[in-house]
Formats: structure tokens, C-alpha cells, sequence
């Protein structure tokens, strides 16, 4: 099955400054790769996603590139600020068929200093 | 659009009591549902998903079941919790329409 593995595991950076946050997966068929961000105590919000068909997608200060060869994506928030400190998770999940599963890597706790 | 609900939200059970998660959706019909896990600053564990009335399938032996009365309904539950099973539990859908899933609010669990 799926497996998707997530670095750093904590990331701390200054206000202002860029963050980045890998994964890698390791199905060849996964076609789609969603990014969650995961507040203390509460539920994983979508914030961004891609599908293999695309290498980037940008959404204001947060970016995601993917690449299918080498089977990694990335997250990039720019100009980060206080209220970007959370946890972040990357998935990997193929197609719409019955059995649809998202995998979800280790997360990154994301640590803004202001 | 779809919405997720479930409850309840925290609770406190003891080592062997039995355990009953329940999970609705509103806002679709004939969706796929899953429960996850996530211990204390941990990652999200799948533990099962379904893909309709009856249809369960289960990602990790354990000591939990799932099971799916209705379209729109989920119920996870355990005849004997562990203490191990603590953990906050998120029951989540499928939106078909963006190949996207959402999660419900959670429930914390704490087994004593």
C-alpha cells in the first residue's frame, strides 16, 4: 500500500522568512497529494492540494510543487506569520475508485516566531 | 455541502468499558467515510473506511470495530477499551465532487 513519509517533523522559522516541508510517497499510481493544516486541538483543514497532472499550484502565500518522477512534493508558505504556526500534514491518495484512501504523512509542527 | 458530525466530543472511559463513536453526514448521499486516529502529537492513523451500508474494511488489527447502518452513519466502537486506544478519532467523508476529504469536529477519548 501507500506510504508517505513527511520531513522535518518540527520546523521552526522567523516571521517574515519562507517555510518548506517535503514528502515523498511511494505508490507510482497516487494522483492526487492534499495538504492539511491541523490547529492544537482541532480537526485538519484543507489549504491546498494538486493532482498529478500539474507540477505547481499557488494560492497566495502558500505553493505546492510535485514531482512525479521522483514521486516528492512540497509545501512553500511565504512571508510566514504567527497564525501559520500549526501542524501540517502532506497525503497521497489515487483516483476516485471504491477503495479511495488518503494517506497521510507524520506532520510538521510549524513554529512562526514573531 | 457536505458537513461532517460527530460525537461526542471528549470523553473519559475506563480500561475494559465499551467505547461507541458515532458519525453523520449531511449534504451528500452514497459517500465514502473513514475513521482515523491520532495519539498525542502524532500523525493521522487510517483505522476504516466505507464505501457503503454494510461495507467496512479495516486498515490495522486492533481492538476497535466499525460499523455503517445507514448511508449516512458511522459508528465506531469496542467491547473493551485499552489504554492505549486513547487518542483523539476523527471520522471523515468524501466530497466526490473534489476528490477531497473532510473531517469532522473529533472526539477526544481518554481511557483510564
Amino acid at each position: 500500500g501507500e506510504n508517505v513519509e513527511q520531513h522535518p517533523s518540527t520546523l521552526s522559522v522567523q516571521e517574515g522568512d519562507s517555510a518548506v516541508i517535503k514528502c515523498t510517497y511511494s505508490d507510482s499510481a497516487s494522483n492526487y497529494f492534499p495538504w492539511y493544516k491541523q490547529e492544537l486541538g482541532k480537526r485538519p483543514q484543507l489549504i491546498i492540494d494538486i493532482r498529478s497532472n500539474v507540477g505547481e499550484k499557488k494560492d497566495q502565500r502558500i505553493a505546492v510543487t510535485l514531482n512525479k518522477t521522483a514521486k516528492h512534493f512540497s509545501l512553500h508558505i511565504t512571508e510566514t506569520q504567527p497564525e501559520d504556526s500549526a501542524v501540517y500534514f502532506c497525503a497521497a491518495s489515487r483516483g476516485m475508485d471504491s477503495s479511495y484512501k488518503l494517506i497521510f504523512g507524520s506532520g510538521t509542527r510549524l513554529l512562526v516566531r514573531p | 455541502s457536505q458537513t461532517i458530525h460527530q460525537w461526542p466530543a471528549t470523553l473519559v472511559q475506563p480500561v475494559g468499558s465499551p467505547l461507541s463513536l458515532e458519525c453523520t453526514v449531511e449534504g451528500t448521499s452514497n459517500p465514502n467515510l473513514y475513521w482515523y486516529r491520532q495519539a498525542a502529537g502524532r500523525g493521522l492513523q487510517l483505522l476504516f473506511y466505507s464505501v457503503g451500508i454494510g461495507q467496512i474494511s479495516s486498515e490495522v488489527p486492533q481492538n476497535l470495530s466499525a460499523s455503517r447502518p445507514q448511508d449516512r452513519q458511522f459508528i465506531l466502537s469496542s467491547k473493551k477499551l485499552l489504554l492505549s486506544d486513547s487518542g483523539f478519532y476523527l471520522c471523515a467523508g468524501l466530497h466526490r465532487a473534489g476528490n477531497t476529504i473532510y473531517f469532522g469536529e473529533g472526539s477526544w477519548l481518554t481511557v483510564v
